[in-house]
């Protein structure tokens, strides 16, 4: 079966610093790879996905990016974080045959 | 515009009924529909995906229904335990996109009370 190890589980930016939140896959490969972000009481809301090495689509235009650098890693990253950038990111996979997501356990950004 | 509603924000239930959460959706054609769990802080995990030709789906206390000419569906829990306290999120497959994307409704948060 198919898990995701994400890190860190919190962090603390001050405005203006660099973001990177990694996220690795193990127990499939070729998987699809998603970053999504949820603002308190609030629905997940999809920012990049991932379909293979290199390959990035972005839902959302935004100050953040995302790469793919290996088969089954994910990152996420900021140049100069905003305060709006604060929430609880997830990062997601799914595999070729079973159509759930795997969620990561989340980091939870607070940007001061 | 594309929309999907999850009845509620807050359910509570005494433990032992049914509780019964609704996903209502607009504007989409989804090829299935999907179920997850989140605990508080912690990613939502998969529970129960029911295909657009299939009219319920059944999982131990866990069952699901999907009407496409309602355009919805309904997740119940029977039986309800303290330990179903949890917020329940649907999720639809949106039909472009070769990464079988899936769009969140933002959730119902049932308490079950002892």
């Amino acid at each position: 079966s198919q898990t995701i190890h994400q890190w860190p589980a919190t962090l603390v930016q001050p405005v203006g610093s660099p973001l990177s939140l990694e996220c690795t896959v193990e127990g499939t490969s070729n998987p699809n790879l998603y970053w999504y972000r949820q603002a308190a009481g609030r629905g997940l809301q999809l920012l990049f996905y991932s379909v293979g090495i290199g390959q990035i689509s972005s839902e959302v235009p935004q100050n953040l990016s995302a790469s793919r650098p290996q088969d089954r890693q994910f990152i996420l990253s900021s140049k100069k974080l905003l305060l709006s950038d604060s929430g609880f990111y997830l990062c997601a996979c799914q595999g070729q045959s079973f159509y759930g997501y795997t969620f990561g356990s989340g980091t939870r950004l607070t940007v001061v | 515009s594309q929309k999907i509603e999850q009845n509620s924000e807050a359910l509570n239930i005494q433990e032992g009924k049914t509780a019964t959460l609704t996903c209502n959706y607009t504007n989409y054609s989804p090829a299935y529909l999907q179920w997850y769990r989140q605990d508080p802080g912690r990613g939502p995990v998969f529970l129960l995906l029911i295909r657009e030709n299939e009219k319920e789906k059944r999982k131990e206390r866990l069952k699901v229904t999907f009407d496409t000419t309602l355009k919805q569906s309904l997740f119940h829990i029977t039986a309800s335990q303290p330990a179903d306290s949890a917020t329940y999120l649907c999720a639809l497959r949106i039909s472009s996109g070769s990464a079988r994307q899936l769009t969140f409704g933002s959730g119902t948060q049932l308490t079950v009370l002892p």
